[in-house]
């Protein structure tokens, strides 16, 4: 099976500019889970997605918003970039809930200036 | 909020097992317990999950006391190529149900 993969790998936007990554789940899994990493905070968990609606949500503003759609593929969005959303986004699929084995994409790294 | 707590580093030698302790208290009652590891430029990777007592896997072993506050992952005979950053991972409900991971152990495998 093909694995998680997420794009674009790398992407540079400016502050206050708004950007969509998207991941696409191993076939057959239902949830989506993004994940927020960066050195100072570790992997912080973002939202999660299970049959096209959101299941759970961590503490983040409403800048960061998601989708999942009904290949189960799913995007996040984040609108009015600012300089601490610097950060590698990871996306992870599971068979069914969140808390168990989850597989994990490459991650998109996003750089604001 | 449950709160985790792993050790920042550990070192070690090829051939020596290696455990990994991560503090967890206030975590949801029926939940897992997972281990991942993650290598530079990758995203993390599932090792093992327990809910409590003892579970193996062909890479490691779970030690979950019967209070479940904490977890002990053991890594037999570790090679050069274990050394990677281990999370611990948690459940817990506060209003709504969060994963809370650990901040990550630096294993370091010496020759």
């Amino acid at each position: 099976k093909a694995g998680v993969t997420q794009t674009p790998r790398y992407l540079i936007k400016t502050r206050g500019q708004q950007v969509t990554l998207s991941c696409s789940p191993i076939s057959g899994h239902r949830s989506v889970s993004w994940y927020q990493q960066t050195p100072g905070q570790g992997l912080q968990f973002l939202f999660e997605y299970f049959s096209e609606t959101q299941r759970n949500k961590g503490n983040f503003p409403g800048r960061f918003s998601g989708r999942q759609f009904s290949n189960s593929r799913s995007e996040m969005n984040v609108s009015t970039l600012e300089l601490g959303d610097s950060a590698l986004y990871l996306c992870a699929s599971s068979q069914g809930q969140t808390a168990y084995e989850q597989y994990f994409g490459p991650g998109t790294r996003l750089t604001v200036t | 909020l449950a709160k985790t707590t792993q050790p920042i580093s550990m070192d070690s030698y090829e051939g020596q097992e290696v455990n990994i302790t991560c503090s967890h208290n206030n975590i949801a009652t029926n939940d897992y317990i997972t281990w991942y590891q993650q290598f530079p430029s990758q995203g993390p990777r599932f090792i093992i999950q327990g809910y409590k007592t003892k579970v193996t896997n062909e890479v490691a072993s779970l030690f979950i006391p019967a209070d479940r506050k904490s977890s002990t992952l053991s890594l037999p005979r570790v090679s050069l190529s274990d050394t990677a950053v281990y999370y611990c991972l948690v459940g817990d409900w506060d209003s709504n149900y969060q994963l809370i991971w650990g901040a990550g152990t630096k294993l370091i495998i010496k020759p």
